[in-house]
């Protein structure tokens, strides 16, 4: 089975500092993982996304995530914050073989000016 | 191109009544998916479609049926709508399992 836990249901940065939102996740299988962002009143975007290639992974908005199997980790980071960066980001797993997906609880990212 | 689209965005029923939510996509997309997300929980997943005519079951399934008579649309019927089910509803199609584009969400509220 698989699962995701994402450390700290809210983060707050100031504008300009490094963003870091904790994913871990349990497979019994090697898995995808993928970071989706969520802007108010809206779906979720397509972030990034790991499915076996290269462990460091670049997404959009300046967003990456690296996958470290031996920590079981795959941590969202960003150098930079800007005040647009603030929504709820969602850490994901899904596996080869199936067809689902599992969410995380999600993380509130505030920039402070 | 539309994307994903939801019909309606917002509904209130009373306790018992029944409703349909109606989910098209216009990318030509062989998998479908119906989520609920509430508050500290994350998206859970309902159920899912991997392609026209077949539907299988998700985490949270009951109380919740669905259908896929067209590749593009992806209905969620609730039978007889409970509190419970108060929620925002999104759903989400891909070519591959692993890279869902999501609508913009039905809120339902059931008194």
């Amino acid at each position: 089975a698989q699962s995701v836990t994402q450390l700290g249901s809210h983060v707050s940065v100031s504008e300009g500092a490094l963003v870091l939102l904790r994913c871990n996740y349990s497979s019994s299988v090697p898995p995808y993982l993928f970071w989706y962002v969520q802007y108010p009143n809206q779906g979720l975007q397509l972030l990034l996304k790991y499915t076996s290639a290269a462990t460091l992974v670049k997404g959009i908005n300046g967003f990456e995530a690296e996958f470290k199997k031996s920590e079981t980790s795959f941590h969202l980071t960003k150098p930079s914050a800007h005040m647009s960066d603030a929504a709820e980001y969602f850490c994901a797993v899904s596996v080869m073989t199936g067809n689902q997906f599992y969410f995380g609880t999600g993380t509130s990212l505030t920039v402070i000016p | 191109n539309a994307g994903v689209t939801q019909t309606p965005k917002f509904r209130v029923l009373k306790t018992g009544q029944s409703m349909t939510l109606l989910c098209a996509q216009d990318m030509n997309h062989e998998y479908m998916y119906w989520y609920r997300q509430d508050p500290g929980m994350g998206l859970r997943l309902i159920h899912y479609s991997v392609g026209e005519g077949t539907t299988a079951k998700g985490e949270v399934p009951d109380g919740y049926n669905v259908s896929r008579l067209k590749k593009q649309n992806f209905l969620l019927g609730l039978e007889s709508a409970a509190p419970s089910q108060t929620s925002v509803y999104f759903c989400a199609s891909s070519l591959t399992p692993w890279e869902q584009y999501f609508g913009p969400g039905t809120r339902l509220t059931v008194t």
